[in-house]
């Protein structure tokens, strides 16, 4: 079973350059989400999806957008990349959103813009 | 934010000795808890969760403990292994979104 798979592993951007990262679950799993990584700040929630055709904001959602047309795929996108958004990226799965089901999480993107 | 916050950010024990994390939070409208681990370049994995309406839950070799009087969290992993070297963190659900904290650092000794 491949769970949460994220791409790119690694990326390099210069900073306000555009791209995406990429997240797919095959567990048929209604709740997605992206964090960051950052160093002593644990991981802090970017935005989430509860389900195809729905998203919204978490904690520092500001630079980034999402997406949810399918309930595999939740791309994540830096619309001008700045030296503040380099970090480790994850994204994960659930079955539910409000708890008592197991989180899954991808391998991580980690990004770096200079 | 919520404030998830750990007591102490390293830890280290001896192969075979009990471990204890803790794990303080700050919203007592928490309903929901998981413990997760990390190890170097992964993501992270979860161990154990439990809810508010809980005191204790165990698992294999780990069990979760919650106060809720004092907003306190603690994993117990017993007989500790060098495989469970890796950071770990709680995380508290909050309306429809997780807080995590910022993370322990456990290293066994052999």
């Amino acid at each position: 079973n491949a769970g949460v798979t994220q791409t790119p592993k690694f990326q390099v951007l210069k900073t306000g350059q555009s791209m995406t990262l990429q997240c797919a679950q095959d567990m048929n799993h209604e709740y997605m989400s992206w964090y960051r990584q950052d160093p002593g700040m644990g991981l802090r929630l970017i935005h989430y999806s509860v389900g195809a055709g729905i998203t919204d904001q978490g904690e520092v959602p500001n630079g980034y957008n999402v997406s949810r047309s399918t309930t595999e795929d939740f791309p994540l996108r830096l619309l001008s990349a700045a030296p503040s958004q380099t970090s480790v990226y994850f994204c994960a799965s659930s079955f539910s959103d409000s708890g008592g089901t197991e989180a899954f999480f991808g391998q991580g993107t980690r990004l770096t813009v200079v | 934010g919520e404030s998830v916050g750990l007591h102490l950010p390293t830890l280290s024990v001896q192969e075979g000795d009990n471990s204890i994390i803790n794990c303080a939070y700050s919203n007592s409208a928490s309903d929901y808890f998981i413990w997760y681990k990390q190890e170097s370049g992964k993501g992270p994995q979860f161990i154990i969760d439990i809810r508010s309406n809980m005191d204790k839950r165990q698992g294999q070799r780990v069990t979760v403990l919650l106060n809720k009087t004092v907003k306190h969290l603690s994993l117990q992993i017993a007989a500790t292994q060098p495989g469970d070297s890796a950071v770990y963190f709680c995380a508290e659900n909050i309306r429809d979104q997780f807080y995590f904290g910022t993370g322990t650092s456990l290293t066994v000794i052999p």
